[in-house]
């Protein structure tokens, strides 16, 4: 079965650059999508095909990638922005939906 | 403003079938793939299934024997069925908007409020 591998956890201060990697063999052939998740509540989508961002997601969130590797980027994280954070892609021309782990994102 | 609300039982007993229903409010039921996510206690997210306004489905291959999707197009509605429910099937479960019909971009923009799903032994 096809896996993404995500830290299970990064911690920054605020105003500080957090950096959230999702990694998988066929990234390089697959757009990537990535969800905030706060406690109790609902994944919100917060970039998609990459590096594009829904209507309304703050400019602070930004996605890359290289190689076989994606990163979310958080520029001047702030204490709202703490929540767990999930990668997704998509297999089989979309027919096969995949998350990551998720990495637990913590403003100390 | 497209809206989903989902509902159905919250607490089953093992061998029992889980079933689940979502109301999509605003914009177009017909051109878009419909999802169920489900999300264990303290664990990730995991993809059940999809399923369009024609009934085509796609299923995760590890849930596929008992999972069942449908729609009612007549009311902009679509379900999940779950049977022989065991302690690990309970999870919180989400309905989704997933791609857009015969795209490849699967990606979930809009989601329901979650409806806690407990199993007992």
């Amino acid at each position: 079965s096809y896996e993404l591998t995500q830290p299970p956890s990064v911690s920054v201060s605020p105003g500080q650059t957090a950096r959230i990697t999702c990694s998988g063999d066929a990234l390089p052939k697959k757009n990537v999508y990535w969800y905030q998740q706060r406690p109790g509540q609902a994944p919100v989508l917060v970039i998609y095909k990459d590096s594009e961002r829904p209507s309304g997601m703050p400019e602070r969130f930004s996605g890359s990638r290289s190689g076989t590797t994606v990163t979310l980027t958080i520029s001047g994280v702030q204490a709202e922005d703490e929540a767990d954070y999930y990668c997704q892609s998509a297999v089989s021309s979309g027919n096969y939906v995949v998350f990551g782990g998720g990495t637990q994102l913590t403003v100390l | 403003q497209v809206q989903l609300q989902q509902w159905g039982a919250g607490l089953l007993k093992a061998s029992e079938t889980l079933s689940l229903t979502c109301a999509v409010y605003g914009g177009s039921f017909s051109d878009f793939f419909w999802s169920w996510v489900r999300q264990s206690p303290g664990k990730g997210l995991e993809w059940i299934g999809e399923i369009n306004h024609g009934g085509s489905t796609n299923y995760n291959p590890s849930l596929k024997s008992r999972v069942t999707m449908s729609v009612d197009t007549s009311k902009d509605q679509f379900s999940l069925r779950l049977s022989s429910v065991t302690a690990a099937d309970t999870a919180f479960y989400y309905c989704a908007r997933g791609r857009i019909v015969a795209t490849t971009q699967n990606y979930f923009d809009y989601w329901g409020q979650g409806t806690q799903v407990t199993v007992s032994s």
